[in-house]
């Protein structure tokens, strides 16, 4: 069945960078996007971006345009979501989640997540 | 940004009740290909969201008949017509038709 494994939680510090992987199985990997979300405590979802596992093009909010950058390896079935200049804001629960649909070029939604990855801000 | 907002924020429920969860959108949905794209996702207690309901209305695989999806112009209902103990967690909507997706600030469902 699809499964997704994320890595484990981080610690950094404000300042400092985090990679996130998401390890994909069950499935044909370039065949989807992937797209990545976040939960900081108490708040509402929030919405990263999604990455074209295929070709690798990439969409990002406004809001993090230039600190977040998704990549992949389709070798692995791996796709990573890497934040830098990291504030305690930045500390949430990071998701990647596959949409429902191949092909499906960002829009659609996601009907497969990964278990999270606490990344904590903290001097 | 398309803005959504959900209500109730917290939702108890008797097993057995029925249970109604609204969301707005501070525009239309509907896209060019007919579609509506807003979706209704759970996040049980200690879990990743799951997908509900996609496109306004469909049920996404697996997911139990007691659960509906409707729409009125920019108004969204998610309903349970028959809440069981284990659809306690935090329901959320999300627009899909514009980026940034937005989600609603989610409704916590409870059992009394």
């Amino acid at each position: 069945q699809v499964q997704f494994v994320q890595s484990g939680a981080e610690v950094k510090k404000p300042g400092a960078s985090v990679k996130v992987s998401c390890k994909a199985s069950g499935y044909t990997f370039t065949s989807y996007t992937m797209q990545w979300v976040r939960q900081a405590p108490g708040q509402r979802l929030e919405w990263l971006g999604w990455i074209n596992a295929d070709n690798g093009n990439t969409k990002y909010s406004q809001k993090f345009q230039g600190r977040v950058t998704f990549s992949r390896d389709t070798s692995a079935n791996t796709a990573y979501m890497e934040v830098s200049s990291l504030t305690y804001e930045d500390t949430a629960v990071y998701y990647c989640a596959r949409e429902n649909f191949p092909q499906c070029g960002g829009d659609c939604p996601l009907d497969c997540w990964g278990q999270g990855t606490l990344v904590t801000v903290s001097s | 940004d398309i803005a959504v907002t959900q209500s109730p924020l917290s939702l108890p429920v008797t097993p057995g009740e029925p249970a109604s969860i609204s969301c707005r959108s501070t525009q239309s949905l509907l896209h060019s290909n007919g579609y509506t794209y807003l979706d209704w996702y759970v996040q049980k207690p200690g879990q990743s969201p799951q997908l509900l309901i996609y496109w306004g209305s469909y049920r996404a695989s697996g997911v139990p008949d007691r659960f509906s999806g409707s729409e009125s112009g920019t108004d969204f209902t998610l309903k349970i017509s028959l809440v069981e103990a284990d659809d306690v967690g935090v329901y959320y909507c999300m627009q899909t038709l514009q980026t940034p997706r937005t989600f609603g600030q989610g409704t916590r469902l409870e059992i009394k």
